[in-house]
């Protein structure tokens, strides 16, 4: 039962452009939201998070907004930089429990 | 700040032995978790410690997975007999347990190849 879903396994952007990720989820209960990054060889770490009372928050390049009524969440990145280059997973947290979408593979061109 | 430590880092190993992987968290961190990560796919937990008590095991396959965490930092996963399908990336995480969102921080993984 996938309760997080990121719909795109890819994104190609422009250096200097926004990139625009997005993931939906299922269960209503769902009280925080995350993004995580990974590299190649290494294990995932946080990038920003977003309550469930929120509809958005920012952290310099990084920006999440939450629909609830739509259950669904994006993350903007702007302006895109080389080193964005990466996967990212969005993630939901309840009950001490955070479930991960798939991921999505963002290449930063040059 | 040291983050969360992983070894051994690769494993090759043929079906039907048995594998450990290691894990320590960062320090003065109560939660560790261990997650599962098949390609192309996300982290699905395993198990979840509080200090020395597992308190949420529910998707570990208990009839060839064990985890340990004796004294409430260090931990260690077993898989034993490992089967072809255990090949995936084996990921530690730790996290303070603040209120609020659980931000966990990850190590590098232990990739398993099982042959």
């Amino acid at each position: 039962d996938q309760q997080v879903k990121q719909n795109s396994p890819s994104l190609s952007v422009q250096e200097g452009r926004i990139s625009i990720l997005n993931c939906d989820y299922t269960n209503s209960m769902f009280d925080y939201f995350l993004w995580y990054k990974k590299y190649p060889a290494e294990g995932p770490t946080f990038l920003i998070s977003i309550s469930s009372i929120k509809d958005k928050n920012e952290d310099g390049r990084f920006t999440v907004f939450l629909n609830k009524s739509a259950k669904h969440l994006s993350l903007h990145i702007v302006p895109s930089q080389p080193g964005d280059s990466a996967v990212y997973f969005c993630a939901a947290y309840n009950d001490y429990k955070l479930s991960f979408g798939a991921g999505t593979t963002v290449t930063v061109r040059a | 700040e040291a983050g969360v430590v992983q070894s051994p880092r690769y494993k090759i190993i043929e079906k039907k032995q048995p594998v450990a992987f290691w894990c320590n968290p960062i320090s003065g961190h109560n939660t560790l978790y261990w997650y599962l990560q098949n390609l192309g796919q996300g982290p699905e937990l395993l198990i979840r410690y509080e200090n020395e008590e597992a308190v949420d095991d529910s998707q570990l396959p208990k009839d060839r997975f064990s985890a340990e965490r004796l004294k409430g930092v260090d931990s260690t996963l077993k898989i034993q007999p490992a089967e072809l399908g255990d090949s995936a990336v084996y990921l530690c995480a730790s996290s303070a347990r603040t209120s609020g969102a659980d931000t966990q921080y990850f190590g590098p993984g232990t990739r398993l190849t099982v042959l």
